[in-house]
C-alpha cells in the first residue's frame, strides 16, 4: 500500500510571494493533518481536516490555510510569505473519526525556502 | 515553555555504547508517543506507551512510561548506526473528540561505527 505522498519535495519562493502544497494520503484515510517542523520551533500543528471540513486548528496566522478535497487529497496554501515561513512542512494521514483518535502517517515533507 | 521536555538535545555515542533519551512534563497525560525521524523523511511512529510504569520494548529499544504518566524514556542497546535519526515524544491534545499531536523539540542521537 503506497505511503503518503507530498508535492513538491523542495521550494524555493521569495518573500511576499504565495505557495500551495499538495498531500495524497493513504487509500482509505480520510483525514489529513498538517504540521509545520523548524529547527527553532520543532514540530507544531497547523490544521486537521476530515471529510472536507477543518476539524483542527492550531496557532498560526491566517496566511496559513487549507483545504481538502472529496477524494481526501489536502492543499495547504501559505500567502505573504516571510523568511520566518521556512520549513519542513509535513502532512500526516490517518483513518479519521470523531469518536477516538487514529495512528497518523506521515508523509516525507516539502521543504520550503523563503529567500 | 514547552510542554514536553526533552533531553538532551543531541547525543553522539560509538556503535555498540548503550543510551537514554528522556521526555519530561508537568503535566498527566492518559499516553505518550515516540517517534523516529530519519534525514529526508517523516517521522515514524515506534510505539505508544499508555499506563503507568508501562515498560515496552521493541527489539534494542525499550520504552518506559513514568509511574505517575508524566515523563518517559527511551533506552537502546548497543546502538548501532541505523539507530541515527531524531527522537521524538508526543501526546495527544484532544479537543471536542478531535485529537492533535503535540510534540517535543527531540533528542538527536549519532550512532558512528
Amino acid at each position: 500500500k503506497a505511503g503518503v505522498t507530498q508535492t513538491p519535495r523542495y521550494l524555493i519562493k521569495t518573500r511576499g510571494q504565495q505557495v500551495t502544497l499538495s498531500c495524497s494520503p493513504i487509500s482509505g484515510h480520510r483525514s489529513v493533518s498538517w504540521y509545520q517542523q523548524t529547527p527553532g520551533q520543532g514540530l507544531q500543528f497547523l490544521f486537521e481536516y476530515f471529510s472536507e471540513t477543518q476539524r483542527n486548528k492550531g496557532n498560526f496566522p491566517g496566511r496559513f490555510s487549507g483545504r481538502q478535497f472529496s477524494n481526501s487529497r489536502s492543499e495547504m496554501n501559505v500567502s505573504t510569505l516571510e523568511l520566518g515561513d521556512s520549513a519542513l512542512y509535513l502532512c500526516a494521514s490517518s483513518l479519521g473519526s470523531s469518536s477516538s483518535y487514529n495512528e497518523q502517517f506521515f508523509g516525507p515533507g516539502t521543504r520550503l525556502t523563503v529567500l | 515553555t514547552q510542554l514536553l521536555e526533552q533531553s538532551p538535545q543531541f547525543l553522539s555515542i560509538q556503535e555498540g555504547e548503550n543510551l537514554t533519551v528522556y521526555c519530561n512534563s508537568s503535566s498527566v497525560f492518559s499516553s505518550l508517543q515516540w517517534y523516529r525521524q530519519e534525514p529526508g523523511e517523516g517521522p515514524v511512529l515506534l510505539v505508544t506507551v499508555v499506563t503507568g510504569g508501562e515498560v515496552k520494548k521493541l527489539k534494542r529499544l525499550t520504552f518506559q512510561f513514568g509511574d505517575a504518566r508524566k515523563d518517559s524514556s527511551l533506552h537502546i542497546t548497543a546502538a548501532q548506526p541505523g539507530d541515527t535519526g531524531l527522537y521524538l515524544c508526543a501526546v495527544i491534545m484532544t479537543t471536542d473528540s478531535w485529537g492533535k499531536l503535540q510534540f517535543g523539540a527531540g533528542t538527536q542521537v549519532v550512532v558512528t561505527p
